[in-house]
């Protein structure tokens, strides 16, 4: 299977804590996305990345978060000192350019207590 | 105003029915819209793109009304296994490759 790959699955940090995720993209995507979900929402954009250039961050994204994706292939989302409020489902999706959909995957669950 | 909006529903039908949603969004320069289903705790996977004619998939019409800023999907002969929350997307403008999800509407198809 060539789909979107994320990990962890589920994580489970004590507030305070750092966590990082890492995303795998579908190879021949360029273009990589970080959507963050909560119950009963719909997914909300926080950054994407054409090859390793980061082009849009999410206005709502306080400095604790940050992304990467140095190589133009995989990207890791960063969340520093953990919020009770930054309990989410984290999805990366990748997609072929700017009009093509996006291919999601399995979804990174964050839980902070 | 939100850049997407969407009815969250829920909307709960008879198997066999035909159920459509609108999804409206605030950006005329918006070029891309598709639409999406998620079921429950999965991620959202591709349902079809919605073109300028309007482009039809088996059971699945989606229809795009530039003027008046909306999108819509038409499910006709609903069956059980449509039962998910179905996600307009929209990308925020014509020199950007965000795109915007509305929150969804949840369809529940009874026997």
């Amino acid at each position: 299977d060539t789909g979107v790959s994320q990990n962890p699955r589920h994580k489970i940090t004590k507030r305070g804590q750092n966590v990082t995720f890492r995303c795998d993209p579908i190879s021949e995507h360029n273009r990589l996305y970080w959507y963050r979900q909560t119950l009963g929402q719909g997914p909300e954009f926080l950054t994407y990345f054409q090859n390793e250039a980061q082009l849009e961050k999410s206005r709502l994204l306080s400095d604790r978060f940050s992304a990467e994706r140095p190589k133009g292939s995989f990207s890791t989302l960063e969340i520093q000192r953990t919020e009770q409020g930054d309990s989410a489902m984290y999805l990366c999706a990748s997609s072929r350019g700017k009009d093509s959909p996006l291919h999601f995957g399995n979804g990174t669950r964050l839980t902070v207590t | 105003r939100k850049e997407v909006e969407q009815d969250p529903g829920p909307f709960n039908v008879p198997e066999g029915a035909t159920v459509a949603f609108n999804c409206t969004y605030s950006n005329s320069a918006s070029q891309s819209f598709f639409w999406y289903r998620q079921d429950c705790r999965k991620e959202p996977k591709l349902l079809m793109s919605v073109y300028s004619s309007g482009n039809e998939d088996g059971r699945f019409t989606a229809q795009l009304n530039r003027a008046s800023q909306y999108i819509s999907l038409l499910i006709r002969d609903s069956k059980l296994s449509d039962s998910a929350t179905y996600l307009c997307v929209v990308n925020s403008g014509s020199n950007t490759g965000k795109l915007i999800f509305g929150q969804g509407t949840t369809l529940q198809v009874k026997p």
